[in-house]
């Protein structure tokens, strides 16, 4: 495996499920990041973690929890989300946090029924 | 919160044609990156921009970050079928302090007529 991958690529939930996305990246890189794109606005930043620190959360709603066991793992754990909620969310990494270029996964494409 | 106003929205051309898409912000960023993304898949980074005046190449692309820091274009020359997709501008290390990540803008979405 190279670069960023995530699991799964698509997900389909209900309001009550309990699911997790996962994040992992084969770069040697020690900061890692989760985006939420939703159609017909800009990708929006939702957590920075620099050397397995968070270091920002954009005023994300708890029911996203966040956890980076390592420089290379980044998980997004999922619970009670709303309809809403539903969009492509992507993972990247950098450098570390001072690095502006950042490398993109897939994304996971989320949909909350 | 901070964005960015990436235009045009959209473009229709035709196989060939060069293509030019700008980015400004009100805000001063120290880097400056165009992203492009295809249906179904994460963004790809093209070309990182570090110094204000700074003009960059990667093959038929062209970037350049504006001298005041706020404003940032890509050309594209002679367009080619695989260039279809959405090109994102973003901008990293607000001045004065800020997110780590980065501010993107909403997209041109490049179309190119056969």
């Amino acid at each position: 495996e190279t670069g960023v991958t995530q699991t799964p690529r698509h997900l389909v939930m209900g309001m009550t499920n309990k699911k997790s996305l996962k994040c992992e990246q084969h770069l040697g890189h020690n900061a890692m990041y989760w985006y939420k794109q939703s159609a017909k606005k800009p990708l929006e930043l939702m957590f920075v973690y620099n050397f397995k620190e968070q270091t920002e959360n954009n005023s994300v709603p708890s029911r996203f929890s966040p956890e980076c066991p390592n420089s290379s793992h980044l998980f997004l754990h999922l619970h009670t989300l709303q309809p809403e909620d539903s969009a492509l969310y992507l993972c990247a990494s950098s450098q570390d946090r001072r690095r502006g270029e950042q490398y993109f996964g897939p994304g996971t494409r989320l949909t909350v029924t | 919160g901070q964005q960015l106003n990436q235009s045009p929205q959209s473009m229709f051309i035709q196989e060939g044609e060069d293509v030019s898409m700008n980015c400004t912000s009100s805000s001063i960023f120290n880097t400056w990156l165009w992203y492009k993304q295809d249906p179904g898949e994460g963004p790809v980074l093209l070309i990182a921009l570090y110094k204000a005046g700074e003009l960059t190449s990667n093959g038929r692309l062209t970037a350049q970050f504006g001298i005041t820091r706020k404003d940032s274009f890509l050309n594209i020359s002679a367009s080619i079928p695989s260039d279809v997709g959405i090109y994102f501008c973003a901008g990293h290390g607000r001045s004065g302090g800020g997110a780590d990540g980065l501010t993107f803008g909403k997209g041109t979405h490049l179309i190119i007529q056969p």
